[in-house]
């Protein structure tokens, strides 16, 4: 079963802090990505990746910046944190090598207050 | 730019009765069409995806078909059950990119007893 970590799984974060949450893949998938899931707009693209080094912008990348420092990482970054940014966050990992299936991560709640 | 809309919000079912949940989706290049499921505190996984030739995907009873005359690629099920109850994604994988993959707003299926 592919496998992909995330953390930290639940953080509080204060309005103008920087945020990061981590994703660790053991898939060897060439793609990564970042999601936000709210209720009534589902599962947004943030950023993702082809691979180490790239990073991508998805439909909503405003606010955000990605990093890819190897084939199993993929961090999203949020420099300056805002109340809107309050959400559940999932990393996926695939390639067309898998069919193209996503698997996902168990998600990231953040709360910025 | 690509898009995919499903039937919105929340459809409740009682046990035994059909299932159908709609997806249409608009597109620039063919496209891969995929269903993912969420349980209750689960991270999302695929249910299923379309095929490039005619073939209807199926998988736990869930089947669907790619028609690509109405750019549809709707969810059914003969039989609900009260496990199906979860979120359901349409996803769509434009053929003129080989990662970025796009989410519907996501449909809640309830099934009572």
């Amino acid at each position: 079963e592919a496998a992909v970590t995330q953390s930290p799984r639940n953080k509080v974060a204060v309005t103008g802090g920087k945020v990061t949450l981590s994703c660790n893949q053991t898939n060897n998938h060439n793609n990564m990505y970042w999601y936000r899931q709210d209720t009534g707009h589902g599962l947004r693209l943030i950023h993702y990746s082809y691979g180490a080094g790239s990073t991508e912008k998805g439909d909503i990348p405003d606010g955000y910046k990605a990093s890819r420092p190897s084939q199993e990482n993929f961090s999203l970054i949020l420099e300056l944190a805002t109340p809107s940014q309050t959400s559940v966050y999932f990393c996926a990992s695939g390639d067309v090598g898998a069919g193209n299936t996503l698997y996902f991560g168990e998600g990231s709640r953040l709360i910025v207050v | 730019g690509d898009s995919v809309t499903q039937t919105e919000g929340l459809v409740t079912l009682t046990e035994g009765l059909p299932v159908m949940l709609n997806c249409t989706y608009q597109s620039t290049y063919s496209p891969f069409l995929f269903w993912y499921v969420q349980h209750l505190n689960e991270a999302p996984k695929l249910l299923l995806k379309s095929f490039t030739d005619n073939k209807r995907p199926e998988h736990q009873g869930f089947h669907a078909t790619l028609h690509k005359s109405s750019s549809s690629f709707h969810l059914q099920k003969s039989s609900a059950q009260l496990s199906d109850s979860a979120l359901y994604y349409c996803a769509l994988r434009s053929g003129g990119s080989n990662a970025k993959l796009t989410f519907g707003k996501g449909t809640k299926l309830s099934v009572k007893s």
